[in-house]
């Protein structure tokens, strides 16, 4: 069965500094990879995807996220945090099957500090 | 938030009353999801459809029903709501080509008293 865990809880960074937001996964099959962000009272927002070619992946924001197939694991990262980056962020694979559902890791919350 | 609209965004009822969601897209995409949001354990699937009047259950689906008599519109249904499904609930549309990113809409806080 598919799955993805996100082994952090919680991750605080100071801004300017490197950020990393920890996905591990296990699937059948090749694995169809998205990070989402989630403002408070907010609904998700897509960052990115990785579906096949470069093992690293831009999107939005200026976040990207490395694909490592032996660890099975897409990390998300951005360089330089900014305060506003503060948000709920979920990692998610796509389900086995047709009908394209994603399955989500729990959640991990970034909090960035001045 | 893609065109995706939820009605209502809030709302508070008594165990055993029937509760109905409704999710509402502008741009025509074949599938669209129903999610809750709980705390500890991300979003998790109730159910889905791939079209008008075809739908099929996902990982939560116990308690819940939904129906999409059109396109734009995919109603989820707590026949009898109970505490344990008060949530965060979040409709989702993709175009259902293979791989593509679901887009959410901004969700519907429901409290089961």
């Amino acid at each position: 069965a598919q799955s993805v865990a996100q082994p952090e809880d919680q991750v605080n960074v100071a801004e300017g500094n490197p950020l990393t937001v920890k996905c591990t996964y296990s699937v059948s099959g090749n694995p169809y990879l998205f990070w989402y962000v989630q403002y408070p009272n907010r609904g998700l927002q897509f960052l990115l995807k990785y579906i096949t070619g470069d093992n690293l992946v831009k999107g939005s924001y200026g976040f990207e996220a490395e694909f490592n197939k032996s660890q099975t694991s897409f990390h998300l990262k951005k360089p330089s945090a900014l305060v506003s980056d503060s948000a709920l962020y979920f990692c998610a694979v796509r389900g086995a099957g047709s009908q394209g559902n994603l399955i989500f890791g729990k959640g991990t919350k970034l909090s960035v500090k001045p | 938030d893609a065109g995706i609209t939820q009605s209502p965004r809030h709302k508070v009822t008594e165990t055993g009353t029937p509760v109905t969601l409704r999710c509402h897209q502008t741009e025509n995409h074949r599938y669209m999801y129903w999610y809750r949001q709980d705390p500890g354990h991300g979003l998790r699937l109730i159910h889905y459809s791939y079209g008008v009047k075809d739908t099929d259950k996902g990982e939560v689906s116990d308690g819940y029903s939904v129906s999409r008599s059109k396109t734009e519109d995919f109603l989820l249904t707590l026949e009898s709501a109970t505490s344990s499904q008060t949530s965060v609930y979040f409709c989702a549309i993709s175009s259902g080509r293979d791989y593509n990113e679901q887009f959410f809409g901004p969700g519907t806080r429901l409290t089961v008293l």
